[in-house]
């Protein structure tokens, strides 16, 4: 079956890191996505794994896959206030859609 | 270079009633889909477009509709709309297959419904 479920709530000190966890059901996902909402905007791509990667590491973003437990991680270096936003996790199997998480609110407090 | 662009941006609809919502895709993209964000919820995939047909759907009455034109442009339909229907739809769209693995989806800020 499709399901992505995160952890609703997340805050952090500004400078110390995040980390965001994501768990997915279905093990034939290609692709493992991370995207960022603010208030009132779309969706912006943060980054992408894919599934026959265990780790991807770009700027102050890492991302972790243990596709053993269906775990996804973002774990955000130096998190900053403006940071602050909605990070949704997404899976894609087929060419066609991707199914998102329901979204972990991510507060970062000075 | 422009990104995707969704029109209106905020919409108030009466029960009953139908709307469209349109999506100009991102520069070079071909492929568009649409997604319904209700209020504190992921974005549900609606329908994706390619070459002018629509090539999957989700799991969405037949009240949802939708449109590609030949330029790559896009446009959700919603007849007989219902309180629950209110939601932040959103459009991505993507280049080739291969690309959207790359690249993933670049979405469009979306357009606030709101059915009263």
């Amino acid at each position: 079956g499709e399901d992505v479920e995160q952890s609703l709530f997340l805050s952090v000190r500004e400078g110390d890191s995040s980390v965001i966890n994501c768990t997915y059901t279905d093990s034939s996902s290609t692709y493992l996505y991370w995207y960022k909402q603010e208030p009132g905007a779309g969706l912006q791509l943060l980054t992408y794994i894919f599934s026959n990667m265990d780790m991807k590491q770009d700027q102050r973003l890492t991302v972790l896959l243990n596709k053993k437990d269906k775990h996804l991680s973002l774990r955000i270096a130096d998190t900053q206030t403006g940071d602050s936003a909605i990070y949704f996790c997404a899976e894609s199997i087929d060419t066609d859609k991707l199914i998102f998480g329901t979204g972990t609110r991510l507060q970062v407090f000075p | 270079d422009a990104g995707v662009t969704q029109s209106p941006t905020h919409l108030i609809k009466t029960r009953g009633q139908q709307v469209t919502l349109r999506c100009s895709p991102k520069s070079g993209h071909d492929t568009v889909s649409w997604y319904q964000q209700a209020l504190g919820q992921g974005p549900q995939f609606i329908f994706q477009y390619y070459e002018e047909e629509e090539r999957q759907r989700g799991n969405f009455p037949d009240r949802f509709s939708g449109h590609q034109f030949p330029n790559y442009s896009s446009e959700l339909n919603v007849n007989a709309l219902l309180l629950g229907d209110s939601a932040l739809y959103l459009c991505a769209s993507s280049p080739d297959l291969q690309g959207m693995f790359d690249y993933g989806y670049t979405f469009g800020s979306g357009t606030r419904l709101t059915v009263v």
